[in-house]
């Protein structure tokens, strides 16, 4: 079973850039996170789908993060534009969902580590 | 609001000994999963270990255990025969599964440490 993908994995970028990240889920899997992993801090959930609606983007800096899941498997996370403070690892998760605890596990992607300078 | 507290950002043990890292929580809710998770140097995030709040018995998936507390809110995780290979930061998460309201909390992390 494949895992969960993300590109890029690095990327460095002024501020004021825009950026993009990609994410394909494990097949099958309902849900999607992405979460914002600052150094030293543990995972800040941004959004979280089900299927390709948004089920919570409180923490979404929304004047400039977007998140789209189209057709409810990939999902595209943008910054525009990126501030300094956005320097981060941006991890991508699925999970299954809809039964017992076993099916809220998430899994991980290998993440990507944005640089903002 | 929820939240997780994960008070020891760093703790160190022994190799073959045991070491037990600290999570506490808080929620009004009554049902609600938690879980450990380990994320080792410059590699994914695994789950280590769940609990289903539901549930007196405490998990326990090998080397390692949970004391869960519910009216405490305590979730601590007991790592028994650590070996070089557990060293790694630990992340306490809590999980609603009330209706409506779908929160995935991560605590801060604890880094832990495993000495030859």
């Amino acid at each position: 079973e494949a895992g969960v993908a993300q590109s890029p994995r690095y990327k460095i970028i002024e501020k004021r850039q825009s950026v993009a990240f990609w994410c394909n889920p494990i097949s099958g899997h309902a849900t999607l996170y992405w979460y914002q992993q600052i150094l030293g801090q543990g995972p800040k959930l941004l959004i979280q789908f089900q299927n390709n609606g948004v089920v919570d983007d409180s923490q979404l800096p929304k004047d400039r993060f977007s998140a789209e899941r189209l057709k409810g498997v990939d999902s595209t996370l943008k910054i525009q534009p990126a501030k300094l403070e956005d320097s981060a690892v941006y991890l991508c998760a699925s999970s299954l969902e809809g039964g017992g605890i076993s099916t809220y596990e998430q899994y991980f992607g290998p993440g990507t580590r944005l640089t903002v300078t | 609001a929820q939240t997780v507290t994960q008070s020891q950002p760093e703790m160190s043990v022994q190799e073959a000994e045991t070491v037990t890292l600290s999570c506490t929580y808080d929620t009004s809710e009554s049902d609600y999963y938690l879980f450990w998770y380990k994320q080792p140097p410059s590699r994914q995030m695994i789950l280590v270990i769940r609990q289903e709040a539901y549930k007196q018995q405490n998990a326990t998936e090998n080397r390692f255990s949970v004391n869960f507390q519910k009216a405490a809110k305590s979730f601590s995780l007991k790592i028994s025969d650590s070996q070089l290979g557990d060293a790694a930061m630990y992340f306490c998460a809590y999980r609603s599964v009330t209706s409506g309201t779908y929160k995935y909390i991560f605590g801060t992390g604890t880094r832990l440490k495993v000495l030859a």
